[in-house]
């Protein structure tokens, strides 16, 4: 079946630590966003890409960096200068508006 | 800036009861989803409302979309404790499949 893979399920960070989520999807949708969301709130954009090789920042995208090489790959990197990172994050993609967004089950990051 | 606000952020309602979530947004957007979300769970799609005067149905959820009045509305029939969940509506900027969150309506059905 189609859909979208996010691993691991749940993450720990230590302190000045880089950690990277995997997104991989199967359902050859050219764009692909993460998002992230915090207790309580609702998602906010980390980046997106609408094509292989090139992407964009979102509305939070200082801490965190991506790369799609591949359409069916966009790993996020939680970078040590993200001082907030606990949180769930969520991969998604969309191949038209018809459908909308398909999420993958989510990573939730824990700094200890 | 696009924002999304949905009212009201919490809602309790018993079961068998009708009410209705609201979603308004600031720019002119003429896509909008709905989406609801367990406790620890990702987002499963509910509605996509590609146009003014949209209208689709699923069990004991309506959804429609009233463009002109930047608003959609998330009708609940005879509420059943199933419904209990985070129902998220979001829009669309400028066709760039950019979606923008609203801050989410947590909804409890009590038996």
């Amino acid at each position: 079946d189609g859909g979208i893979t996010q691993s691991p399920k749940y993450l720990f960070r230590k302190e000045g630590q880089n950690v990277t989520l995997s997104c991989e999807q199967n359902l050859n949708h050219d764009a692909m966003y993460w998002y992230r969301q915090d207790p309580g709130q609702g998602l906010r954009l980390i980046y997106y890409s609408q094509i292989v090789n090139d992407f964009q920042k979102g509305d939070i995208a200082e801490g965190y960096s991506v790369s799609r090489e591949k359409k069916e790959s966009f790993p996020l990197t939680v970078t040590s200068a993200q001082k907030n990172p606990t949180a769930f994050y969520l991969c998604a993609s969309i191949g038209g508006q018809t459908y909308g967004y398909t999420f993958g089950s989510g990573t939730r990051l824990t700094v200890v | 800036e696009l924002k999304v606000e949905q009212n009201p952020l919490f809602l309790s309602m018993q079961e068998g009861k009708n009410y209705t979530i609201y979603c308004n947004y600031s720019t002119t957007s003429d896509r909008l989803y709905w989406y609801r979300q367990d406790p620890g769970k990702s987002l499963e799609s509910l509605f996509v409302l590609l146009s003014n005067g949209a209208v689709k149905q699923e069990g004991r959820l309506m959804a429609s979309l009233d463009t002109k009045a930047r608003l959609s509305t998330l009708h609940i029939t005879a509420a059943v404790h199933d419904l209990s969940a985070t129902y998220f509506c979001a829009v669309d900027t400028s066709g760039t499949y950019k979606y923008i969150f609203g801050t989410g309506t947590r909804l409890k059905v009590l038996a």
